[in-house]
């Protein structure tokens, strides 16, 4: 089962734009990581933020986190035909182990 | 340093077979997690291992298989393959066991069951 659902399901913008994505989770977790893949390719890490922490950036990437209302956001800044890709939210529930459950994702087609 | 890498990259199979996929995570990576990917149940964890332990599996039934080597290498195996078996299989690599570290994949091996 998924823990995560993200919102939107798509999302089609200009390049130059932002874009905003939004994923909620069930329960109490440990940590949450994005990733983004192409095509039906592997996925790729773009950035893990820690239960006690609200916002972290990297590069053109910021991601917040709101353990009250179990959500989190990715906002992609300045996009570019490149970040055409889908985009997932995976939680760990910080039980013994590594285990990811991830959201349904959200797919981003940035138009040039 | 290497990449998490997966093989074959591309499997066809028919019908009640056996498949094995293997794994190789980032050097010192100890950690091995796979998931399997479809477009209707989207990506679901299969299980994990740790120093050639199994730590975690999912909700998947017995046909499905793992092992992890000394070497912290990893390979799956599917037996008596079904035409819904056919999924991108992705491997995951992490340092630590528990909750904070980065999980990082493989380019996947896609699988066809015909």
């Amino acid at each position: 089962s998924q823990q995560g659902e993200e919102d939107p399901q798509a999302l089609s913008i200009q390049e130059g734009e932002n874009a905003t994505m939004n994923c909620s989770y069930k329960t109490s977790i440990n940590n949450l990581q994005w990733y983004r893949q192409n095509s039906g390719r592997g996925l790729v890490h773009l950035i893990l933020i820690r239960s006690n922490e609200r916002e972290k950036h990297s590069g053109r990437l910021r991601v917040t986190l709101d353990t009250s209302k179990k959500s989190s956001s990715l906002l992609i800044t300045a996009s570019r035909a490149a970040d055409t890709a889908s985009y997932f939210c995976a939680t760990d529930a910080g039980a013994a182990g590594n285990k990811l459950t991830f959201g349904g994702g959200t797919r981003v087609l940035v138009k040039p | 340093k290497a990449g998490v890498t997966q093989t074959p990259r591309y499997l066809i199979k028919t019908r009640g077979q056996q498949v094995t996929l293997s794994c190789s995570p980032i050097s010192g990576h100890r950690s091995v997690s796979w998931y399997q990917q479809t477009p209707g149940q989207g990506l679901q964890f299969l299980f994990e291992y740790f120093s050639e332990t199994q730590r975690n599996k999912g909700n998947f039934p017995g046909r499905f298989s793992g092992r992890q080597f000394s070497n912290s290498r990893s390979e799956m195996n599917v037996s008596t393959l079904e035409l819904g078996d056919s999924a991108l299989y992705l491997c995951a690599s992490s340092q630590t066991l528990g909750g904070i570290a980065e999980a990082f994949f493989g380019q996947g091996t896609r699988l066809t069951v015909v």
